[in-house]
């Protein structure tokens, strides 16, 4: 079974940072990879897709890439309402599996 | 806009059968571009994929849950349902129904979600 180690496991930055959060699968998923954001009461929003593809309607701010075993999901310039939980989900065995996910705090 | 609704239960008794319906609206659940999933998340930690459904009927499970999951569509009605057996305290959790862009597997739209507690 594939594993999924996101990291880190909570982050706290300041308005204006960039955020950066990886997902590391454990066998080569290619580009099997989508990331989520959760904010609290709330269901998961689609932010990307297939490792790098911006959801419609997403700001441009956030971003993704990787391939192969390693991922990595960018806030370019961190926003108040990006406070959130984001999760990546990989889907390489067409059995989707969510990381742990990393809480965004702002500092 | 696609919007999707979660109904059932809010409380099961352990060793019941947790049953929970969603039903979609602003678009056809018969679309062949789409499955139709079902995603938990126990309370303060991570998600979970159940399972997925399309239109015709064909499932997918997640290997941990399968012995106990069933998930059912009626395309007259725009629903699809999870039907959990055998419930105990960890199965207490939100219970989301989402839209299943399977080319990517990606969950594009998502229900409000709904809390089911197992407590007797």
């Amino acid at each position: 079974d594939i594993q999924m180690t996101q990291s880190p496991s909570s982050l706290s930055a300041s308005v204006g940072d960039r955020v950066t959060i990886t997902c590391q699968a454990s066998q080569d998923i290619s580009n099997y990879l989508n990331w989520y954001q959760q904010k609290p009461g709330k269901a998961p929003k689609l932010l990307i897709y297939d490792a790098s593809n911006l959801e419609t309607g997403v700001p441009s701010r956030f971003s993704g890439s990787g391939s192969g075993t390693d991922f990595t999901f960018t806030i370019s310039s961190l926003q108040p309402e990006d406070i959130a939980t984001y999760y990546c989900q990989q889907y390489d065995n067409l059995l989707p599996l969510f990381g742990q996910g990393t809480k965004l705090e702002i500092k | 806009q696609l919007q999707l609704q979660e109904s059932g239960p809010g409380l099961v008794k352990p060793s019941e059968t947790l049953s929970l319906t969603c039903t979609v609206s602003g678009g056809s659940i018969s679309s062949s571009s789409y499955y139709w999933g079902w995603i938990r998340q126990p309370p303060g930690k991570g998600l979970e994929w159940i399972g997925s459904i399309y239109y015709s009927g064909s499932t997918y499970y997640n290997p941990s849950l399968k012995s106990r999951v069933t998930i059912s569509v009626d395309t007259s009605k725009n629903q699809f349902s999870l039907k959990l057996s055998s419930v105990t305290a960890a199965d207490t959790a939100v219970y989301y129904c989402a839209r299943v862009v399977w080319t990517f597997m990606s969950f594009d739209y998502w229900g409000q979600g709904t809390l089911v507690t197992v407590s007797s």
